[in-house]
């Protein structure tokens, strides 16, 4: 059971516009602290795509957004391709559990 | 450019002690705001972050795995060393470490909101007897 929370799955048709969740709570993102999303291709590493809740590193497409309100975060992702097909993860830092944590991932299928 | 690699012992048996080592260039541990985590991943399963040692020396485990787990490292190498005693098959994950830094607002004694920009390619150790 992962302290944050994300859907396990969610599909689109290319083109279209998705959204990941992820709820935590008031020991962390509640807290303040900051969300981070991976993105990790089928057998690949996972790949940094937004860190500070918001922050696109140089090379991910603003395609992808990335927000945090309260105790939930949201990754978005617009113009929906073949080529995002892959499990996300929002990552933050936990007070209580005294440790950065992880969600459970969702599998983004392109149908 | 920062690269990471892991490397170690592929197969283990149960009650074994695993050391892993993380081989890192184009960043030095003895410069302020850096740190390097460990993080792994059982086969089809969620990332789980196991530990984290910043530039200063200052260290974090995983509160469900401190007891096991010792992370220490060799800025003269560029290494940081992972060992795990105890294995068990349920520790049969891809081991990653990652570069870590806090975000350009905030300073390096940001120590909670370090993130995890750079990963190695992962190492996968199996416990099995």
């Amino acid at each position: 059971q992962s302290v944050l929370t994300q859907p396990p799955s969610v599909s689109g048709a290319p083109g279209q516009r998705v959204t990941i969740s992820c709820t935590g709570s008031s020991s962390n993102l509640g807290a303040g602290y900051d969300v981070q999303w991976y993105q990790q291709l089928p057998g690949t590493v996972p790949k940094l795509l937004f860190y500070g809740n918001s922050n696109r590193p140089s090379g991910v497409p603003d395609r992808f957004s990335g927000s945090k309100y309260g105790t939930s975060a949201s990754l978005a992702i617009t113009g929906l391709q073949a080529e995002d097909e892959a499990d996300y993860y929002c990552q933050s830092y936990d007070n209580r559990l005294s440790g950065w944590v992880f969600g459970g991932g969702t599998k983004l299928t392109v149908v | 450019q920062i690269t990471l690699k892991e490397s170690g012992p592929t197969l283990m048996k149960p009650t074994q002690t695993l050391t892993l080592t993380c081989t890192f260039s184009g960043f030095s541990l003895s410069t302020g705001g850096v740190g390097v985590a460990w993080i792994r991943q059982p086969p089809g399963k969620a990332l789980e972050w196991l530990a984290l040692i910043y530039w200063n020396d200052d260290k974090r485990y995983s509160p469900s795995l401190k007891s096991r787990l010792t992370i220490t490292k060799d800025t003269s190498k560029n290494q940081v060393l992972l060992t795990m005693t105890n294995m068990d098959p349920v520790d049969t994950a891809t081991y990653y470490c990652a570069h870590s830094i806090p975000p350009y607002y905030l300073d390096s004694s940001a120590y909670y909101h370090y993130y995890f920009d750079s990963w190695g390619q992962g190492t996968l150790v199996t416990v099995s007897s």
